[in-house]
């Protein structure tokens, strides 16, 4: 198993543009995540999907959309990219909603000048 | 509100010395502990969980924690500290509507030889 891979690894927007991170497992998780990580303030969470065709937001959801429209893919799109995105994006998921205990992968490193 | 304090940001430690991260929580229910550790660079990797039972868990890398509900707290703690534990340590709570983790805003570990 790949557990839970995200592409791309880093990535530089202008302020205005608009672009998708990709996030994939195959681990056959219900419940997958995105968090934004920041110094000084650990991972809040941007938006979740507790099942294909289900999302709801999360801490931070402005400027960002998801979709689920399979088990293994859950992409973030930031709809028009502002500096106070720059970031660290982490993608996690998890078997069900009862497990809790989540697998995170790499991460994508964004910043927007 | 849930939330999770880890009062310390950075603490240095000789390498062989012993190690205690603190943690405390404000959830109402019970709550889903989690310590996950970040290497520079690298995703979240979970070092231990507590959902209930026996309040002192194990973990890897030879960690453990201390559920302690009369203080909501969630210390980690290790017996001997080596180099290659240097990194960020979070501690989450989960449990929440939605399978949401909440994260503490991490302490980075720093040893010195």
């Amino acid at each position: 198993n790949a557990g839970v891979t995200q592409t791309p690894k880093f990535q530089v927007l202008k302020t205005g543009q608009s672009m998708t991170l990709q996030c994939a497992q195959d681990m056959n998780h219900e419940y997958m995540s995105w968090y934004r990580q920041d110094p000084g303030m650990g991972l809040r969470l941007i938006h979740y999907s507790v099942g294909a065709g289900i999302t709801d937001q999360g801490e931070v959801p402005n400027g960002y959309n998801v979709s689920r429209s399979t088990t293994e893919d859950f992409p973030l799109r930031l709809l028009s990219a502002a500096p106070s995105q720059t970031s660290v994006y982490f993608c996690a998921s998890s078997y069900s909603t009862g497990t809790h205990e989540q697998y995170f992968g790499p991460g994508t490193r964004l910043t927007v000048t | 509100a849930q939330s999770v304090t880890q009062p310390d940001i950075h603490i240095t430690v000789s390498e062989g010395a012993s190690l205690e991260l603190r943690c405390n929580y404000s959830y109402g229910a019970t709550p889903y502990l989690f310590w996950y550790v970040q290497s520079p660079g690298q995703g979240l990797q979970l070092l231990l969980k507590y959902f209930s039972g026996d309040t002192l868990v194990q973990g890897i890398k030879g960690f453990e924690a201390e559920f302690k509900r009369s203080q909501s707290s969630f210390n980690l703690r290790k017996p001997s500290v080596h180099w290659s534990d240097a990194a960020e340590y979070f501690c989450a709570v989960g449990g929440l509507e939605g399978n949401k983790l909440v994260f503490g805003a991490g302490t980075i570990l720093r040893v010195k030889s």
